[in-house]
């Protein structure tokens, strides 16, 4: 059974950091691309960051280019975000999602999902 | 950025058809996927490639293609199918979802 579990949320103030980790089981993680997604309350979902099976290929989205960094670490079936330069906007529930396949350069879908650690940036 | 374009909301009654739709200029080059979401749980794929069907995900959700709009269809919507439902396709940068339609049923 696939399980994404995420962990590290918490509350932080504006231009602090802050660092999350997903830990996947179930799968052969290294056969696939990762992502994030995030969902602010009471908002849609926004697609924050990916990275290919072997690190070779990482994307952002605008909103957050220059500040969150996505990494992983294939030996401990690990995802991470290292967010910084956090704002009120990056107050979130973050999901962790795996790709159907292994780059991130093709338009695939998320087939799996965690259950989200919630981000709240606040003074 | 891209972007993708769904209604807010739709309104049905039970028993009735629910067609939800998905607007962008990138659509008849990359596949759209659609994700449902309840209240308090994470997304569920319904439909992918514009219009295939997963396993475990009722007959009753179809999806379809044409031009810039793609479209998720659900016949016969029954009560549990009230929920928030995505469309996610991607551009050169990474992924994109729409900003989401509430579906109610009445």
């Amino acid at each position: 059974e696939v399980q994404l579990v995420e962990s590290g949320g918490g509350l932080v103030q504006p231009g602090r950091s802050l660092r999350l980790s997903c830990a996947a089981s179930g799968f052969t993680f290294d056969d696939y691309a990762m992502h994030w997604v995030r969902q602010a309350p009471g908002k849609g979902l926004e697609w924050v960051s990916g990275i290919s099976w072997n690190s070779g290929s990482i994307g952002y989205a605008d909103s957050v280019k220059g500040r969150f960094t996505i990494s992983r670490d294939n030996a401990k079936n690990s995802l991470y975000l290292q967010m910084n330069s956090l704002r009120a906007e990056d107050t979130a529930l973050y999901y962790c999602a795996k790709d159907w396949g292994e780059s991130i350069a093709v338009a695939n879908y998320f087939d799996y999902w965690g259950q989200g650690t919630l981000v709240t940036v606040s003074s | 950025s891209y972007e993708l374009t769904q209604p807010p909301s739709v309104s049905v009654s039970p028993g009735q058809t629910a067609r939800i739709t998905c607007s962008g200029d990138a659509l008849p080059k990359q596949y759209a996927y659609w994700y449902q979401q309840k209240p308090g749980q994470a997304p569920v794929l319904v439909i992918y490639k514009d219009s295939e069907r997963p396993s475990g995900i009722p007959e009753r959700f179809s999806g379809s293609s044409s031009g810039t709009t793609v479209t998720l269809t659900i016949s016969g919507v029954q009560a549990e199918d009230e929920a928030d439902y995505y469309c996610q396709s991607a551009d050169s940068s990474g992924r994109v979802f729409g900003g989401g339609t509430k579906l109610t049923v009445l």
